[in-house]
């Protein structure tokens, strides 16, 4: 079935060094890729997404490409900072109706 | 404006018990979804929303029933809670249910004894 598989489950970087998170998806039809994170305790939140439309899209330290032949997306983030801390979540529409595929999110710890 | 709001932020029932969570929204959005989220786990669709009257079952429908009587508020029930519905319960609603930033809200924490 349709699923969007999300890696690696925890990363842990050097505060400063740059953070990339990769994500797969399945429905070919799939056109809107959100990625929210998760601070410990609180909602999600969207960070950046981007549309199949474009190839990659960039807001400050944080950047997402997507490769629509490939199917797959990754999330960039530059020059980590503590409040970077939290799990991060990719998404993709889901072609047929109006539903999010969610992949099981990536924890990223930054080292000081 | 408020944003997204859920009722209750914390809740223990005993098994067999039954609840409503409360979700409303002040942005005038169409879609609205449940979802749960159990300890080092990813979000799980439970029902959602696409309009004021409708309901859909998503990933993980069974035990929880819906409604949306009004465009701003979905409810979520569990008529007869069970231990493995302890969890965090998150609503979330959004313009366009296919590209468009779905809002959640702060979440409702259940244990189910």
């Amino acid at each position: 079935g349709e699923n969007v598989e999300q890696h690696p489950s925890t990363l842990s970087v050097q505060e400063g060094d740059s953070a990339v998170i990769k994500c797969t998806y399945s429905d070919s039809a799939s056109n809107y890729f959100p990625w929210y994170k998760q601070e410990l305790g609180k909602r999600p939140q969207l960070i950046i997404d981007i549309r199949s439309n474009v190839g990659e899209k960039k807001d400050q330290r944080i950047a997402v490409t997507l490769n629509k032949t490939a199917k797959h997306f990754s999330l960039h983030i530059t020059e980590t900072q503590p409040e970077d801390s939290a799990v991060y979540f990719c998404a993709a529409s889901k072609g047929s109706n109006y539903q999010l595929i969610w992949g099981a999110g990536t924890k990223l710890i930054i080292k000081p | 404006n408020a944003g997204v709001t859920q009722t209750p932020k914390f809740r223990v029932l005993k098994t067999g018990q039954s609840m409503t969570l409360l979700c409303a929204q002040d942005m005038n959005h169409e879609y609205m979804y449940w979802y749960r989220q159990d300890p080092g786990m990813g979000l799980r669709l439970i029902h959602y929303s696409v309009g004021e009257g409708t309901t859909a079952k998503g990933e993980v429908p069974d035990g929880y029933n819906v409604s949306r009587l009004k465009k701003q508020n979905f409810l979520l029930g569990l008529e007869s809670a069970a231990p493995s519905q302890t969890s965090v319960y998150f609503c979330a609603s959004c313009r366009d249910g296919r590209t468009d930033t779905q809002y959640f809200g702060p979440g409702t924490r259940l244990t189910v004894l």
